[in-house]
């Protein structure tokens, strides 16, 4: 298994700021991977952290709007820039194993007003 | 594009009844199939992993199998207890490197 640190668990934030969400594993892990949940939605994979290359990011999400740090194996970071009521959601950091299985943080819920 | 699909989006039950939870998705070509459990707010716990050459795994109270043929899996949970009362999500994996599909999830209510 793997355990996973997400800060801050919550936050409230104004339109227009920005909110970085740290993600620390207790283990070395080549891919740390960051998702979106939005009210009442399932998750939907927003990008892909490497050590030492730049994220890799799906559909729909930019790398302006959601900048990624990955600067060692147990660590990365992701921002939510110039935030509006549509970032309300929970963030979610996850890591995998040898892509067998997937184990998650424990979440960053965030409201924007 | 692989969609996966539960249901029921939501079940309430009374306390010890067994229950079965549902998944398909819509290309049987898998790699693998986790299931998870959400409680409000919070991250995923993963529950069970099953890899594409396997029919079930078990875990205590739960049991999951998968039928790759028919795109199917199911979640059974034993004995039903108020603390099993959790959204139930499960996801695939298409190829080894791919990422999870998710599904939207099943509102577990377990009555005292």
């Amino acid at each position: 298994s793997a355990v996973i640190s997400q800060k801050p668990s919550r936050d409230i934030c104004q339109r227009g700021t920005s909110l970085t969400i740290q993600c620390q594993v207790d283990s070395q892990v080549t891919m740390m991977f960051w998702y979106r949940q939005q009210p009442g939605q399932s998750l939907t994979l927003i990008a892909t952290a490497n050590q030492g290359s730049e994220a890799t990011y799906e559909s729909g999400f930019v790398i302006d709007k959601f900048p990624i740090s990955r600067p060692n194996l147990t660590f990365s970071t992701l921002t939510v820039s110039n935030m509006s009521p549509e970032d309300s959601s929970i963030y979610l950091c996850s890591v995998e194993r040898r892509y067998t299985e997937a184990f998650f943080g424990q979440g960053t819920r965030l409201t924007v007003v | 594009k692989q969609e996966v699909t539960q249901i029921p989006a939501a079940l309430s039950v009374p306390e010890g009844e067994n229950l079965v939870l549902n998944c398909s998705f819509t290309d049987s070509a898998i790699y693998n199939l986790q299931w998870f459990r959400q409680d409000p707010g919070k991250g995923l716990t993963s529950l069970l992993l099953i890899q594409s050459s396997q029919r079930e795994q078990t875990s205590g109270r739960l049991n999951a199998s998968l039928d790759k043929s028919s795109g199917r899996s199911t979640l059974y949970i034993a004995a039903s207890q108020p603390g099993d009362s959790a959204t139930y999500l499960c996801a695939v994996r298409r190829e080894y490197g791919n990422k999870l599909v998710f599904g939207a999830g099943t509102i577990l209510r377990v009555k005292s």
